[in-house]
């Protein structure tokens, strides 16, 4: 199975700052067909997880352009901008390249 | 627009059997795959496993041997069963179709 390694934020996040996240998969997650399988999740607290990014760098629907994701074939990252209090949660990146699909263990982000 | 909903018992004895229904709406089930995934209180997102648009499943390898996915198509109704629980499988349990769209999760107790 894929592993993905997620990284702690030096919480608490100033409101207004920038924060970055980290993931690394144990696996490239870049395909033959040039797309990283490769998403990112903000779970609110009380909340279902709810896609922000996926292949690696495409913000979902309706997601504020506050978030970006970047990365390689194996280390991610999802920069915040400007932090706001609604973007306080437990963020988990996940790989889609092969069953099992596998998550990060979560980095929380708190609000300073 | 896009809905699931899980239901099942709250409550199961250990070494019983777990039953969960995820009834979809928004969709049909011979167009999109529907995923099982699980979150113990206060951990990480654990993928369980899948039915596929034609019928066919995945299953996460660490629960195979227990788990059972399957579907009643003109019910809009996909159910999980897994067998021999025991107290780590208290979670909430989440139906979700592809990344960016999730059920608002079942809380299931295994305790006696």
């Amino acid at each position: 199975d894929i592993v993905m390694t997620q990284g702690a934020l030096p919480n608490p996040v100033p409101s207004g700052e920038s924060a970055s996240i980290t993931c690394q998969s144990s696996k490239s997650l870049l395909h033959s067909n040039g797309k990283t399988y490769l998403n990112w999740y903000l779970q609110r607290p009380g909340q279902s997880p709810q896609l922000l990014i996926y292949w690696m760098s495409t913000r979902a629907s309706g997601v504020s352009d506050r978030f970006s994701g970047s990365g390689s074939g194996t280390d991610f990252t999802l920069k915040i901008s400007s932090v706001e209090a609604e973007d306080v949660g437990v963020y988990y990146c996940q790989q889609f390249l092969e069953y099992p699909r596998t998550f990060g263990a979560g980095t929380k982000l708190e609000l300073k | 627009q896009v809905q699931l909903k899980e239901s099942g018992p709250g409550l199961v004895q250990p070494s019983q059997t777990l039953s969960l229904t995820c009834t979809v709406s928004g969709f049909s089930l011979t167009d999109y795959s529907v995923h099982w995934v699980r979150q113990p209180p206060g951990k990480g997102l654990e993928w369980m496993g899948r039915i596929q648009s034609g019928g066919s499943t995945d299953y996460n390898s660490a629960l195979k041997s227990r788990l059972s996915i399957s579907r009643d198509t003109s019910k809009s109704q996909v159910f999980l069963k897994m067998n021999s629980l025991q107290t780590e499988d208290t979670a909430i349990y989440f139906c979700t179709r592809g990344p960016d769209y999730w059920g608002q999760g079942v809380m299931v107790t295994v305790s006696s």
